[in-house]
């Protein structure tokens, strides 16, 4: 059984730019949730979805926007980038009322 | 609103000492709790969950945790810590089993020889 798995690792980009970060979710697995984790600090909630729709958002400007797949996988996405946009993003997955599994993450950088 | 307290950023501890991390939380329902460990550029992995029933929760590399509703508290143990448990540690709870998860901010573990 493959768990999450998240592309690129690493990732470097210029403040105003856009980038598009990749989550697969484990094997069955219909929900994703993506968190940021600044340096320091505990994940973040961005949103989740669930069989292809958005199923929750935390306190995130809509330039953060995300997609899920038929297949369950899932692109973050964000626009106009900040310097406060440098973390490490993290995918998770999981089955209806159970826990979630996470990736291990997309580190971003904004320079 | 719901939210985690970990009080403890920085935790230095011998090589097979006792180990207890706080977590405490708010939440007005009843809390689906959760540890996860994080070792340096790494993503998290589940050590323990809390759903319901009976308030001592085993989890993998020997670590238990024990929910406290009156304290709202669901501090991680472990009898015999191992150079390997060298990691950050979350505490996080969440209003349903899958729905988004609010994390502490994490207890940095080191362990001494």
């Amino acid at each position: 059984e493959t768990g999450v798995t998240q592309s690129p690792t690493h990732l470097i980009k210029t403040r105003g730019q856009q980038v598009t970060l990749r989550c697969s979710s484990q094997s069955g697995h219909n929900t994703v949730s993506w968190y940021q984790q600044a340096l320091g600090q505990g994940p973040q909630f961005i949103f989740q979805y669930y069989r292809e729709e958005e199923n929750g958002r935390g306190n995130f400007p809509p330039r953060f926007s995300g997609l899920q797949f038929p297949n369950y996988s899932s692109e973050l996405n964000v626009n106009a980038l900040e310097l406060d946009d440098s973390a490490l993003y993290l995918c998770a997955s999981s089955l209806p009322a159970n826990e979630q599994y996470f990736g291990p993450g997309t580190r971003l950088t904004v320079t | 609103a719901q939210s985690v307290t970990q009080p403890d950023i920085h935790i230095t501890v011998s090589e097979g000492a006792s180990l207890e991390l706080r977590c405490n939380y708010s939440y007005g329902a009843t809390p689906y709790l959760f540890w996860y460990v994080q070792s340096p550029g790494q993503g998290l992995q589940l050590l323990l969950k809390y759903f319901s029933g009976d308030t001592l929760v085993q989890g993998i590399k020997g670590f238990e945790a024990e929910f406290k509703r009156s304290q709202s508290s669901f501090n991680l143990r472990k009898p015999s810590v191992h150079w390997s448990d060298a990691a950050e540690y979350f505490c996080a709870v969440g209003a349903l089993r899958n729905e988004k998860l609010t994390f502490g901010t994490g207890t940095r573990l080191t362990i001494i020889p």
